[in-house]
């Protein structure tokens, strides 16, 4: 049973350039959030998915956009990438009607230059 | 003052010791506690999950919520140099009166601590 898969593993950017980065749910999973998590700190809540809609958002500017597709897989959009925003992108599912807790995968970082 | 607050540590302690990790928080529209554990360049990985007050074991793990107090703990009995990683602690609301989660709310993390086990 595969769990959640993100993609790439490593990325690195320039300041002012676009990226997206790429999450796949756990097997049964219909919900996706995703997370930043800066050197040294917790994971911070970016936004989340189901039903292909964004149903919460976190504190971060609309340069950060997403995308639910009907296989529940996702996409994190940033835009004019800032060095603030090297970090590492996690991404979470979990079945909505559940308590079930939402199980992460390995993440994205990111490296601005 | 931030939601969730957790010592960041670092904590080191000989193999076999007994290890206490505590998180403190504000909301007191938390239901849901968890403790991730998150190894170099990995995502993390759930080690426990308990809903409101009371304790939770699973193995050499105990998990305690004292909703009163706005306070969770982790323990680690015997501990093993494998256990070394950070261990964060995570919270979320609760959801409808029937206790299904009406959209999985996010979560809110510590900013983890650093546990590293002396063979």
């Amino acid at each position: 049973d595969a769990g959640v898969t993100q993609s790439p593993t490593h990325l690195i950017k320039t300041r002012g350039q676009q990226v997206t980065l790429r999450c796949s749910p756990k097997s049964g999973h219909d919900t996706v959030s995703w997370y930043q998590q800066a050197l040294g700190q917790g994971p911070q809540f970016i936004f989340q998915y189901y039903e292909e809609e964004e149903r919460q958002r976190g504190n971060f500017p609309d340069r950060f956009s997403g995308h639910q597709f009907p296989n529940y897989s996702s996409e994190l959009n940033v835009n004019a990438l800032l060095l603030g925003d090297s970090a590492l992108y996690l991404c979470a599912s979990t079945k909505r009607l559940s308590n079930q807790p939402q199980h992460f995968g390995d993440g994205t970082r990111l490296s601005i230059l | 003052q931030k939601e969730v607050e957790q010592d960041p540590g670092p904590l080191s302690v000989p193999e076999g010791a007994i290890v206490s990790l505590n998180c403190t928080y504000s909301n007191s529209a938390f239901q849901y506690f968890m403790w991730y554990r998150q190894y170099s360049r990995k995502g993390p990985e759930l080690l426990m999950y308990t809903y409101s007050s009371g304790n939770k074991e699973d193995g050499r793990f105990t998990a305690q919520v004292d909703k009163s107090s706005k306070y969770i703990s982790l323990f680690i009995r015997d501990s093993q140099p494998s256990d070394s990683a950070t261990y964060l602690c995570a919270m979320k609301g609760g959801g409808s009166p029937r206790g299904l989660i009406q959209g999985a709310q996010k979560l809110v993390f510590g900013q983890g601590t650093r546990l590293t086990i002396n063979p």
